[in-house]
């Protein structure tokens, strides 16, 4: 299994850009997150999903959008990039709850907007 | 989920055991203890989970007190490797960690 990844590793947009930040994994897990996180600082919740079609919002939501038609995919959309979105972005997922329920993260994509 | 408190920064000495502390005096019945740790720029790593009892894996051990209200994760003989974040995270299990609050953790340095 090559369990979440991320695509792209890096990216420098220029304010007021677009672009998709990509996630896969290949658990077959139903809960997939999305994370960012500023320098010295601990992850901040962006949106959420329990399953295929169904997607929520967390701590931090606004300026971001996601979509979650499979299982396996959980692209997370940038409109109108804005400095304060610099940051570095996780993806991770879970299992449904039961059991252990550890978290699997990506590698990250780290994003600069000037 | 209960909020936690770990000290911002800790030293250990390559070899030497380190333990790591973290209150969660509002902890619930039903809430684990997680631990997690951040190796420089890369994703959080699961490290181990507890309830009540100690636990221990090939990575480290968990000791809960009697009360719930703090743990301390022990990282037997750390390595240089083991320098990282390290975050202590207390929430229900069937919550499927969308509420999975990561504070800023402890930096542990270790040390030749």
């Amino acid at each position: 299994n090559a369990g979440v990844t991320q695509t792209p590793k890096f990216r420098i947009l220029k304010i007021g850009q677009s672009m998709t930040l990509q996630c896969t994994q290949d658990m077959n897990h139903n809960y997939m997150y999305w994370y960012r996180q500023d320098p010295g600082m601990g992850l901040k919740l962006i949106y959420y999903s329990v399953g295929a079609g169904i997607t929520d919002k967390g701590e931090v939501p606004n300026g971001y959008n996601v979509s979650r038609s499979t299982t396996e995919d959980f692209p997370l959309r940038l409109e109108l990039a804005a400095p304060s979105q610099t940051s570095v972005y996780f993806c991770a997922s879970t299992t449904s709850g039961a059991g252990r329920d550890e978290q699997f993260f990506g590698p990250g994509t780290r994003l600069t907007v000037l | 989920d209960a909020k936690t408190t770990q000290p911002p920064s800790m030293d250990c000495a390559e070899g030497r055991a380190a333990n790591l502390p973290c209150n969660h005096s509002t902890i619930s019945g039903n809430e684990y203890v997680y631990w997690y740790r951040q190796i420089h720029s890369q994703g959080p790593q699961y490290i181990i989970h507890g309830l009540k009892n100690n636990e221990t894996n090939e990575m480290a051990s968990l000791i809960i007190t009697e009360d719930r209200k703090s743990s301390t994760l022990i990282l037997p003989h750390a390595t240089l490797r083991d320098t990282a974040v390290y975050y202590c995270i207390v929430r229900a299990p069937d919550t499927g960690g969308f509420k999975t609050i990561f504070g800023a953790g402890t930096r542990l340095f270790v040390k030749a």
